[in-house]
C-alpha cells in the first residue's frame, strides 16, 4: 500500500547523460513536489504541480524538466548530468485546496549519483 | 518571506535523556507547523502537526506546542531512545488562501542517540 513511490531508488550515472524519476501517489491529492537533498540533509523544493499545473517553480537550472502526465503522477527528467547533480531527490504530495491540514507525504527518495 | 530556524545539530544523548529541539519561525498570516523526521535511507514522514496558537500536537511520546508569542514550536521527548536517532525537521506550511504555496523547511537536526 505504498502511498508515495518513486523510481528508480538508485541511479548512478556519468556526466553529460540524460535521466529521468518517475514518482506516482496513489494519495488521491491533488498537488505533487519534487525536492532535492543535500549531503548536508539541507531540503530545496524545486518544483510544484496542482492538477498538473506547475505553481512552484525555483530557481533551478532549465536542464531539469517536470512533467505532470495526471494528478497522480509527476516525472523529473534531467538533461546533460554534471556532478553538483548529486543528491537524493524526493517526491511529494499533499493536498493544496480543501485539505485541513497541509502536511506532505515523501517518497523514499532516489539517489543521484553522477561520476 | 517565511523562514524557519532549526537549532544545528548533531544533538548527542543518551538513552531514556531528554529531548529539546528547538524550531522558530517567521511568517505572516497563520501558518500550519509540523514535524517531521528523516530515518537513515528514508524519506521524510509526519511526526506530529499543529494548526492554530496553542494546540499542542503530539505522537510516539514527542510533543510539540504552537507558541505564537514566541513564534516557536519546540520539539520535546521525556525519554529518548536509540531507535529515535534520525534527522528531524521543522516546517510550516500555510493554507492556499495564505497566498503562498510554497512550503518552508528548517534546515534539519540530527539526534544521535547512544545505549
Amino acid at each position: 500500500d505504498t502511498a508515495v513511490s518513486q523510481t528508480p531508488k538508485y541511479l548512478v550515472t556519468q556526466m553529460g547523460n540524460d535521466k529521468s524519476i518517475k514518482c506516482e501517489q496513489n494519495l488521491g491529492h491533488d498537488t505533487m513536489y519534487w525536492y532535492k537533498q543535500d549531503s548536508k540533509k539541507f531540503l530545496k523544493i524545486m518544483f510544484s504541480y496542482n492538477n498538473k499545473e506547475l505553481i512552484i517553480n525555483e530557481t533551478v537550472p532549465n536542464r531539469f524538466s517536470p512533467k505532470s502526465p495526471d494528478k497522480a503522477h509527476l516525472n523529473l527528467h534531467i538533461n546533460s548530468l554534471e556532478l553538483g547533480d548529486s543528491a537524493v531527490y524526493f517526491c511529494a504530495s499533499s493536498q493544496l485546496f480543501g485539505g485541513a491540514f497541509y502536511e506532505q507525504y515523501f517518497g523514499p527518495g532516489t539517489r543521484l549519483t553522477v561520476t | 518571506g517565511d523562514s524557519v530556524t532549526q537549532m544545528e545539530g548533531p544533538v548527542t544523548l543518551s538513552e531514556e535523556a531528554f529531548l529539546t529541539i528547538n524550531c522558530t519561525y517567521t511568517a505572516t498570516g497563520y501558518p500550519s507547523l509540523f514535524w517531521y523526521v528523516q530515518y537513515p535511507g528514508e524519506g521524510l514522514q509526519l511526526l506530529l502537526k499543529a494548526t492554530k496558537a496553542d494546540d499542542k500536537g503530539s505522537n510516539k511520546g514527542f510533543e510539540a506546542t504552537y507558541r505564537k508569542e514566541t513564534t516557536s514550536f519546540h520539539l520535546e521527548k521525556g525519554s529518548v531512545q536509540v531507535s529515535d536517532s534520525a534527522v528531524y525537521f521543522c516546517a510550516l506550511r500555510k493554507g492556499a488562501s495564505g497566498g503562498s504555496y510554497i512550503p518552508t523547511f528548517g534546515r534539519g537536526t540530527s539526534l544521535i542517540v547512544h545505549p
